[in-house]
């Protein structure tokens, strides 16, 4: 089936620094993946939508200065934390959609990265 | 516009209990409605499917039924295990207005002792 990685798994690291976090689907094209983050006990909220080849649509809250998003192949996509500060610390999950079969599941999940800022 | 309902946790269950976690939508048009699944420290996974009403999705003993008279998708599993305790996810997705992006309901967490 179709896999999603994503990298790290967990990366702790001091205040200020900047964070980034890739996103691959190893056995298929992925022309739009999308970023969650997701707070302790609460569900997932969609950070943006990231289309290959073109800037990525923030949802409304979303600094997009503070969270770069990079969709340069129809493989990879990164999320960039830039000057992380604890309250930036959260468990951030990709997705990507796989286009020659939109109809069997919307979106395919990585397994999440763990961003902790000290 | 589009949004998921489900019952509000923690749910905690011993084993060989049944489950029901209940899971209601509002949407426009027709969507897909699914369950996801997520392990301890681990990304989302589906569970189940379904794409049409009357639509029965099932996987490793969990089923939901499509109900559009009732607007619901409610998970359940006749004899659950410690190994399902999870947090589980009731979302919809309506790909003819916004192209596979998925609503998420806010997840039930399920534990269940031995």
């Amino acid at each position: 089936g179709a896999v999603v990685s994503q990298h790290p798994s967990w990366v702790i690291c001091k205040s200020g620094t900047s964070v980034k976090i890739e996103c691959r689907s190893l056995d298929f094209q992925a022309t739009t993946m999308f970023w969650y983050r997701q707070f302790p006990k609460q569900s997932l909220m969609l950070m943006a939508t990231s289309n290959e080849g073109s800037k990525a649509t923030y949802e409304q809250g979303v600094e997009k200065d503070k969270f770069l998003i990079n969709h340069a192949s129809l493989t990879l996509s990164t999320l960039t934390v830039t000057s992380a500060h604890p309250e930036d610390s959260s468990f951030y999950i990709c997705s990507a959609r796989d286009l020659q079969v939109l109809s069997n599941q919307p979106q395919h999940f990585g397994d999440g990265t763990r961003l902790s800022i000290l | 516009g589009n949004s998921v309902t489900q019952m509000e946790g923690p749910v905690t269950l011993s084993e060989e209990a049944f489950l029901t976690i209940n899971c209601t939508y509002t949407a426009t048009g027709y969507p897909s409605l699914f369950w996801y699944v997520q392990y301890p420290g681990e990304g989302l996974q589906l569970l189940l499917k379904a794409t049409k009403a009357d639509d029965k999705g099932s996987n490793k003993g969990f089923e939901a039924t499509y109900r559009k008279e009732t607007t619901s998708f409610h998970l359940e599993k006749g004899s659950v295990q410690v190994s399902d305790s999870a947090v589980y996810f009731c979302a919809l997705s309506n790909y003819g207005g916004s192209q596979g992006n998925l609503i998420f309901g806010k997840g039930t967490k399920l534990s269940v002792k031995p």
